[in-house]
């Protein structure tokens, strides 16, 4: 398959948790990575593997994965966490990159 | 720590060739790595474009594949985009990124990114 579907939407009260899902069957065989992009600017990895942080990414973001869905969760969610986040993998043959079509997630 | 720059016209006439470079600095362009292009229309969600070894080993987004080569100058530790035939659809954001990829633990992430340049395509 050549397609991850994520939830064009999602909010989310300040301080509550919030999960935003990423389905695909190349997740089946890849681990999924994400990204956050505000506007205007680059995406920034805050995932990857199966629940790995990059240096200077709060520990309120966490991944996790089962089956053919890759979820991001953002425990005690900020203002500043109001963005796009995209999901990222490789497709079934594993010669391609896939992304999802992006969550926008509004903080209220 | 690597950083990645794009360099090239912001300006492109349809059915012109877009030419993109991204240098990269901090860091070896012949490292263990794959370095992509992405690129995002107007509004519109991240598209990949395709990816590159240092040894000129490329994958392309079978939707691109036609219009697309990407190629690495390792004397000048950067690597460039060209895509052909372009029109006003091409319109975007596009980005360089380092790709990071862990084969045996299934593992692929891109890290960091470049700032992103616009290429606005039209007459």
């Amino acid at each position: 398959s050549s397609e991850l579907t994520q939830d064009p939407a999602v909010s989310v009260a300040l301080g509550q948790t919030v999960r935003i899902t990423c389905q695909g069957d190349s997740l089946r065989s890849y681990y999924a990575s994400w990204y956050q992009q505000k506007p205007g600017q680059a995406p920034v990895l805050v995932i990857y593997g199966k629940n790995n942080r990059p240096s200077g990414i709060p520990d309120r973001f966490s991944g996790s994965s089962s089956g053919n869905t890759a979820s991001l969760t953002i425990t005690g969610a900020q203002a500043e966490d109001e963005a796009d986040y995209y999901c990222n993998s490789r497709d079934s043959s594993g010669n391609h990159l896939i992304f999802g079509g992006g969550t926008k997630l509004t903080v209220l | 720590q690597v950083q990645l720059q794009e360099s090239g016209p912001g300006l492109v006439k349809p059915s012109g060739t877009l030419s993109l470079t991204c240098a990269v600095s901090g860091g070896s362009i012949s490292s263990s790595n794959w370095w992509s292009w992405v690129r995002q229309p107007p509004g519109k969600g991240l598209e990949w474009i395709g990816e590159i070894y240092h040894s000129g080993s490329t994958n392309y987004n079978p939707s691109l594949k036609s219009r697309v080569t990407i190629s690495v100058d390792k004397s000048k530790n950067q690597f460039s985009l060209k895509l052909s035939s372009v029109t006003a659809a091409d319109t975007a954001v596009y980005y360089c990124a380092r790709g990071i990829v862990v084969v045996p633990a299934a593992l692929n992430w891109f890290d960091p990114w470049g700032q992103g340049t616009l290429v606005t395509v039209s007459s």
